[in-house]
């Protein structure tokens, strides 16, 4: 167990439909980093947080965003879906966070959220 | 351009050999990050190592090693004496902070499977 939490492990929507993946990082782990598995796609990093901010962006689309809120865990919000968003989404945390969002240590991984577009 | 082969799709070994994974990256930065991270087939991503550009020496973690050369910008994963837990996709990983901007790229992973 990674101690990094996910929820949920499964959606399945429809498209054009909007989600909320949340994630809960290691206690005492500041940054939190969100990846895509698709496919397509394959993996793709979307975004990064640390300790509220965000540090650096990815692939990820406009019509996706994210937060960290201060308690540190972090949402993924997912909008006006597609087919081709049907993915594996992972979370993963780490204590710190380097300039421009490099990663400095190990980072630890969620389970991940299935989320299947229909 | 970032870039990261992974050549190998997929490699098939009978458990105790050693086996090499290779992955090739190019990028113009002269400071980059290289990662590698293993799948296993229950899913989950984990994080096996980091490495910077300007630390050239050699890991090594117990079956596990890597080997890092800037001259032919290769970043290879060696597993000793395999073990059918080593089954998993494996993916190698840039990244870079170019003009400010954070580029991070994986690899289209290799797929491990160790026969007993």
């Amino acid at each position: 167990d990674s101690g990094v939490t996910q929820t949920p492990k499964h959606l399945i929507t429809a498209t054009g439909q909007r989600v909320t993946l949340r994630c809960s990082p290691r206690s005492g782990d500041l940054s939190v980093y969100w990846y895509q598995q698709s496919l397509d796609q394959g993996l793709q990093f979307l975004i990064q947080y640390y300790n509220g901010e965000e540090r650096a962006k990815g692939n990820i689309l406009e019509r996706f965003s994210a937060q960290q809120f201060p308690d540190l865990h972090s949402e993924l919000n997912l909008s006006s879906l597609e087919l081709g968003d049907s993915a594996l989404y992972f979370c993963a945390s780490s204590p710190r966070v380097g300039t421009g969002g490099t990663i400095l240590e190990t980072q630890y991984f969620g389970p991940g959220t299935r989320l299947l577009v229909l | 351009a970032q870039k990261v082969t992974q050549a190998q799709t997929e490699i098939s070994v009978v458990e105790k050999e050693d086996v090499t994974l290779d992955c090739v990256y190019e990028t113009r930065d002269t400071t980059y990050y290289l990662f590698w991270y293993k799948q296993p087939p229950s899913g989950e991503l984990v994080f096996l190592i980091r490495r910077n550009s300007f630390d050239e020496q050699n890991e090594i973690s117990g079956r596990y090693s890597w080997n890092f050369q800037k001259s032919t910008s290769s970043f290879n994963f060696t597993i000793t004496a395999s073990q059918v837990v080593d089954s998993a996709v494996y993916f190698c990983a840039l990244s870079e902070v170019t003009s400010g901007t954070y580029k991070y790229i994986f690899g289209t992973g290799t797929r491990l499977k160790v026969l007993a």
